[in-house]
């Protein structure tokens, strides 16, 4: 079956514009994470998503920052007012379990690399 | 803190070699679920293994291995007859159970393995 993808594969921007990174998790995962890999601060944990509720939002990098999720599928990351320390590739990834139930394997997607100019 | 602690940043060996990639964590939880990817140099993470606390057995997958010890808290990898293939960073990982991130996996700085005919 289809894996995780991720759209765009490249983005290359101007400081301050707004970006919007898709993803598409593995049919019938409930759990959808988002994470970032950056030189300095290598792969960071962003947002969790049960469904489409994410509980915490306190690990996006800043305000600028925001996820969503609908029909428990699709998720957007969106970047507003994009700072050049913001480069990095995003990764999503996507699991079977729900929370409390065990965790299961997080399958990642191929990343966005987003470069802010 | 960082919970996941791989020693080694970069290791260099000659094809055929056998090499050990080290990983040490830390938590206080009971229950724990402990991760290997790698990610070659196309980028995409891609999942080795899962390991829950309660199992201490040892796996062995072809070439690869892990030895998984509680009493010291470490959870290495060996790569048997290495190969040019070989040649990636390896990450180890971290999941525990919250609430708020559901089982966001806490990785590793990773180990950039380097194999040379």
């Amino acid at each position: 079956g289809a894996g995780v993808s991720q759209s765009p594969s490249n983005k290359v921007t101007e400081k301050g514009k707004d970006v919007e990174l898709r993803c598409d998790p593995i049919s019938g995962h409930t759990a959808l994470y988002w994470y970032r890999q950056s030189l300095g601060q290598g792969l960071e944990f962003l947002i969790y998503f049960q469904g489409n509720s994410a509980p915490d939002k306190s690990g996006l990098p800043s305000d600028r920052f925001s996820a969503e999720r609908t029909g428990g599928s699709v998720s957007t990351l969106t970047i507003q007012r994009t700072q050049q320390e913001d480069s990095a590739v995003y990764l999503c990834a996507s699991s079977l379990a729900s929370a409390g139930g065990g965790t299961d394997t997080q399958y990642f997607g191929p990343g966005t690399r987003l470069t802010v100019l | 803190a960082q919970k996941v602690t791989q020693a080694q940043t970069e290791i260099s060996v000659v094809e055929k070699e056998d090499v050990t990639l080290d990983c040490v964590y830390e938590t206080r939880d009971t229950t724990y679920y402990l991760f290997w990817y790698k990610q070659p140099p196309s980028g995409e993470l891609v999942f080795l293994i899962r390991r829950n606390s309660f199992d201490e057995q040892n796996e062995i997958s072809g070439r690869y291995s892990w030895n998984f010890q509680k009493s010291t808290s470490s959870f290495n990898f060996t790569i048997t007859a290495s190969q040019v293939v070989d040649s990636a960073v390896y990450f180890c990982a971290l999941s525990e159970a919250r609430v708020n991130s559901g089982y966001a996996l806490n990785f590793g700085k990773g180990t950039s393995l380097l194999v040379t005919p």
